[in-house]
């Protein structure tokens, strides 16, 4: 079993509706969290971090964290056509923030 | 420069080559980190190095890989006789930190092993 798992998708949703991805992971000893979007053949790019438990909002996106449950989210509002990519979560130790676990990603289609 | 470069973007080589790919982190980024990018997969941790210095190469997945930093800036992931198992895109980011949040990527070096 993966440390992190993410449903690969893909999720076609109609432009302007609410977006919801998520992940689960089993190590209880991740403690950042992170949110990356990629598009085709280009690298991943960050969208959201998080330090342990709790929610943080910038601008569309909000992001969630429930440790108790080992479960992230990330919330797109309004979304765009330019949204359309593979969204990436991926966490890491307090003592190796430096190396990311990743899941799979999941291909969000965002339909005008 | 402006970003993290990758080159070569494409390479196609035979089993049992030798290939080098090479990245050139932000200036000012003493951290930098090598991740591989199977079809349909996360990156996977290779090696990350602080400085001149490898200070984790845990993810390395045998001696047939190896990597340099030699002046602290550009940084060359070299593999030996290479396997069509290594077919990947192999991506490198940069940080100013040596923090999961301040990651710079490249758009990667995509290998293809025929």
């Amino acid at each position: 079993q993966k440390e992190v798992e993410q449903d690969p998708g893909p999720l076609s949703v109609p432009e302007g509706a609410i977006v919801s991805l998520n992940c689960t992971y089993s190590n209880s000893a991740f403690q950042y969290f992170m949110w990356y979007r990629q598009y085709s053949r280009k690298g991943p790019e960050l969208l959201m971090y998080t330090y342990s438990s709790g929610n943080k909002e910038d601008g569309r996106f909000t992001a969630q964290v429930d440790k108790s449950s080992k479960y992230i989210s990330l919330f797109i509002r309004d979304s765009q056509p330019s949204d359309s990519a593979t969204y990436l979560c991926a966490m890491s130790k307090m003592d190796s923030n430096y190396q990311l676990i990743w899941g799979a990603g999941t291909k969000l289609i965002i339909k005008p | 420069g402006a970003g993290v470069s990758q080159t070569p973007s494409n390479k196609v080589t035979e089993k049992g080559k030798y290939v080098e790919l090479r990245c050139d982190p932000i200036s000012g980024h003493t951290a930098l980190y090598w991740y591989r990018q199977s079809l349909g997969q996360g990156p996977e941790f290779l090696i990350y190095f602080q400085g001149t210095g490898a200070a984790d190469d845990s993810g390395l997945p045998n001696d047939r890989f190896f990597a340099v930093r030699p002046e602290g800036s550009v940084s060359t992931l070299k593999i030996q006789r290479t396997e069509r198992g290594d077919s990947a895109v192999y991506l490198c980011a940069s940080s100013r930190t040596v923090n999961g949040d301040g990651y710079t990527f490249g758009s990667g070096t995509r290998l293809t092993v025929v």
